[in-house]
């Protein structure tokens, strides 16, 4: 499985873009991107996925260089509402392993 | 939609003792996971149920088992509670294919006393 590296934390402001990069240096040809957003004691919640270069959705993007070795998670405009623990994760839902989750990097949006 | 569902919400027990805990996917998603957070932790694989077969086992004792219903509902058990096992349970649904999305349910609060 692809090991992932992330920041622990993050400070930001309401209103500002935040980035949250993760590195996946092992990522295997058929690997997928996802990230999951968590608030205390919630379940995970899908944000975005990506396969390579650019996606985009209502709440978020994804960068993916064409090395796939890193990727970007980027929230345009974040409000008090964003602050949660953003959790990348690289492989196969469907794998025999499961998804392997991180520490993930904890977001704080002040204001 | 609903999404996944599980129950109970909260939930203790003392050690020894045994606990089932419930879940059900997304309509028409047919695979279900379970995971194990502790506080400060991320979600820990247990199991993968698809088609009512099991298509994965992470990590855990033998003291943790699963199943899956031909409605695609799914129970986790956990056996001789163990303080440790105080955690957030969580179930997560998937249809199978490439890039597989699995979808969270709120999980179950359980507390070994």
């Amino acid at each position: 499985l692809a090991k992932t590296t992330q920041p622990i934390s993050m400070d930001s402001y309401e209103g500002q873009e935040v980035n949250i990069t993760c590195s996946h240096n092992n990522i295997a040809t058929n690997d997928y991107i996802t990230w999951y957003q968590q608030f205390p004691s919630q379940g995970p919640r899908f944000i975005i996925q990506g396969y390579k270069t650019k996606v985009t959705n209502e709440v978020a993007s994804l960068f993916i260089p064409a090395d796939r070795k890193s990727s970007t998670l980027s929230l345009p405009r974040v409000s008090l509402s964003d602050t949660a623990v953003y959790y990348c994760l690289v492989g196969d839902a469907g794998g025999a392993d499961g998804l392997t989750f991180g520490k993930g990097t904890h977001l704080i949006i002040q204001p | 939609d609903a999404g996944v569902t599980q129950s109970p919400t909260h939930l203790i027990k003392t050690r020894g003792q045994h606990v089932t805990l419930r879940c059900s996917p997304i309509s028409g998603h047919k695979s279900v996971s379970w995971y194990q957070q502790v506080l400060g932790q991320g979600p820990q694989f247990i199991f993968q149920y698809y088609e009512k077969e099991e298509r994965g086992r992470g990590n855990f004792p033998d003291r943790f088992s699963a199943r899956q219903f031909p409605n695609y509902s799914s129970e986790l058990n956990v056996n001789a509670l163990l303080l440790g096992d105080s955690a957030l349970y969580l179930c997560a649904s998937s249809l199978p294919g490439a890039g597989e999305t699995q979808y969270f349910g709120p999980g179950t609060r359980l507390l070994v006393l």
